[in-house]
């Protein structure tokens, strides 16, 4: 069965420095997005991405914040500059375009802790 | 903005025995997507259960089921023969189709515990 596969699983870096988390989607999927879930709460989305660009992002994705399709198969989010609060696990989904069978097929999550 | 609201932060179960998680969203849409979501301790996220807006008919996989009431804006799992093994948060979500965006919306979770 075709799934998401992210890479790292956990990810410990410093206050201050970038990071990239990785992401492979389900080969066929038009849709890419990643959320974020901090310990505790809730999954929250920060960003869409279709057709090679930015659909949606919410208020958490600041400038901060960039994603890439680099290659046709990997779907990267980098965060530049992280802080404390950045500490949570990230979530890479994809899905198909075709209805009605829109299902967000979720990655295992990147678990991120930033020290 | 559409929201979903889950009331019950924690519920438990006796195995084998039936539990209804409940589940409600505000939205101005008439066309929109329902899920449940099972997150085990591996935090993994794992489709549970999906219901169209356009169809009356509540949707079942196996032992789980909906009771979608849309004009109440109301979206229950059912849980029925619960197993150790559905011990898990479970988030209910939201989703308009369309715009280049199919994002969740997700509620804060009901963390359930099948007891033996």
């Amino acid at each position: 069965e075709p799934e998401v596969t992210q890479t790292p699983s956990h990810q410990v870096t410093q206050m201050g420095q970038e990071v990239i988390l990785r992401c492979v989607p389900i080969s066929n999927h038009l849709y890419f997005y990643w959320y974020r879930q901090i310990l505790g709460q809730k999954v929250e989305f920060l960003v869409s991405f279709y057709n090679n660009e930015i659909s949606e992002k919410s208020e958490i994705f600041d400038d901060q914040f960039s994603v890439e399709r680099p290659d046709g198969s990997n779907f990267t989010l980098k965060i530049r500059s992280t802080k404390l609060e950045d500490s949570a696990m990230y979530f890479c989904a994809s899905s198909h375009l075709l209805r009605p069978n829109t299902e967000a097929f979720f990655g295992q999550g990147t678990r991120l802790t930033v020290v | 903005a559409q929201t979903v609201t889950q009331s019950q932060p924690e519920m438990s179960v006796q195995e084998a025995e039936t539990v209804t998680l409940s589940c409600t969203y505000d939205t101005s849409e008439s066309n929109y997507y329902l899920f449940w979501y099972k997150q085990p301790p591996s935090r993994q996220m794992i489709l549970v259960i999906r219901q169209e807006a356009y169809k009356q008919q509540n949707a079942t996989e196996n032992r789980f089921s909906v009771n979608f009431q849309k004009a109440a804006k109301s979206f229950s799992l059912k849980i029925s023969d619960s197993q150790l093994g559905d011990t898990a948060m479970y988030f209910c979500a939201f989703m308009k189709p369309g715009g280049g965006s199919e994002k969740l919306v997700f509620g804060k979770g009901t963390k359930l515990t099948v007891n033996p």
